[in-house]
C-alpha cells in the first residue's frame, strides 16, 4: 500500500486569501488526484494532475480557482485562490497504486 | 460526466442483521466499481471492489454485486457488528484511469447493538 501525507491538517483562513495544499507520497506514482469533500457531502473530483504536463480538471473546476502542480512523481500541491466559505472542504489527494485506490489523510480547511 | 446514485441515505439495522445498499451508474463505459468506508473524521478505506468482467466478489462478511446491462451494483454485509457503522460510498470508474472515481452520496450506516 502507498502511505500518504498531506500538509497542513487543517488550516481556518480568511476570504480572499489562498491556501497551497502539500501531497507527499512514498512512492512514485504517474498520477495523482485531487478531490473534495465539502460537510456532510461525498467526494468531488477536482482534478488530474500528471508530472510534466498540465492538471486536466473535472467540470465545474477551473484552473484560475485550483492551480495545481506536479513538479515530481512523489510530490504535488493544489491551491485553492481567491477564498470564499464555500470552499470550506475536505481536500484530499489520491493515487492508485497494486489496483486500489489510496486517499490522503486531507486537510481540512475553514474559510471565514 | 458519470452520475452514480445511491440509495438509501441512511440505513438502521439491528446487530446480526444483514444490511444492502444499492447504486446506480449511468455511463456504460465505466468499469471498476469501489465501495468506501469512512469513519468520522478519518479518510475513505476500501472495502471491496468489483470489474465489470466479474458479477459477484465476497470477501467474508462483505459481497459485491454488479448488473453491467442493468448498470447497478449493490454492497452486502451481512451478520453486520457495531463497528460497522460508518458511512459508505459506491463509486464508478470511467475507462482505464484508474483513480478517476465518481462518487455517489454516501449511506450513513448504523448498527445497534
Amino acid at each position: 500500500s502507498a502511505v500518504i501525507s498531506q500538509k497542513p491538517s487543517r488550516d481556518i483562513c480568511q476570504r480572499g486569501t489562498s491556501l497551497t495544499i502539500q501531497c507527499q507520497v512514498d512512492s512514485q506514482v504517474t498520477m495523482m488526484f485531487w478531490y473534495r469533500q465539502q460537510p456532510g457531502q461525498s467526494l468531488t473530483l477536482i482534478a488530474t494532475a500528471n508530472q510534466g504536463s498540465e492538471a486536466t480538471y473535472e467540470s465545474g473546476f477551473v484552473i484560475d480557482k485550483f492551480p495545481i502542480s506536479r513538479p515530481n512523481l512523489t510530490f504535488s500541491t493544489l491551491t485553492v485562490s481567491n477564498m470564499s466559505p464555500e470552499d470550506s472542504s475536505i481536500y484530499l489527494c489520491s493515487l492508485g497504486a497494486d489496483n486500489e485506490q489510496f486517499f490522503g489523510p486531507g486537510t481540512r480547511l475553514t474559510v471565514l | 460526466g458519470e452520475n452514480v446514485e445511491q440509495h438509501p441515505s441512511t440505513l438502521s439495522v439491528q446487530e446480526g442483521d444483514s444490511a444492502v445498499i444499492k447504486c446506480t451508474y449511468s455511463d456504460s463505459a465505466s468499469n471498476y466499481f469501489p465501495w468506501y468506508k469512512q469513519e468520522l473524521g478519518k479518510r475513505p478505506q476500501l472495502i471491496i471492489d468489483i470489474r465489470s468482467n466479474v458479477g459477484e466478489k465476497k470477501d467474508q462478511r462483505i459481497a459485491v454485486t454488479l448488473n453491467k446491462t442493468a448498470k447497478h451494483f449493490s454492497l452486502h454485509i451481512t451478520e453486520t457488528q457495531p463497528e460497522d457503522s460508518a458511512v459508505y460510498f459506491c463509486a464508478a470508474e470511467r475507462g482505464s484511469t484508474l483513480g478517476r472515481l465518481y462518487f455517489g452520496r454516501g449511506t450513513q450506516l448504523t448498527v445497534w447493538p
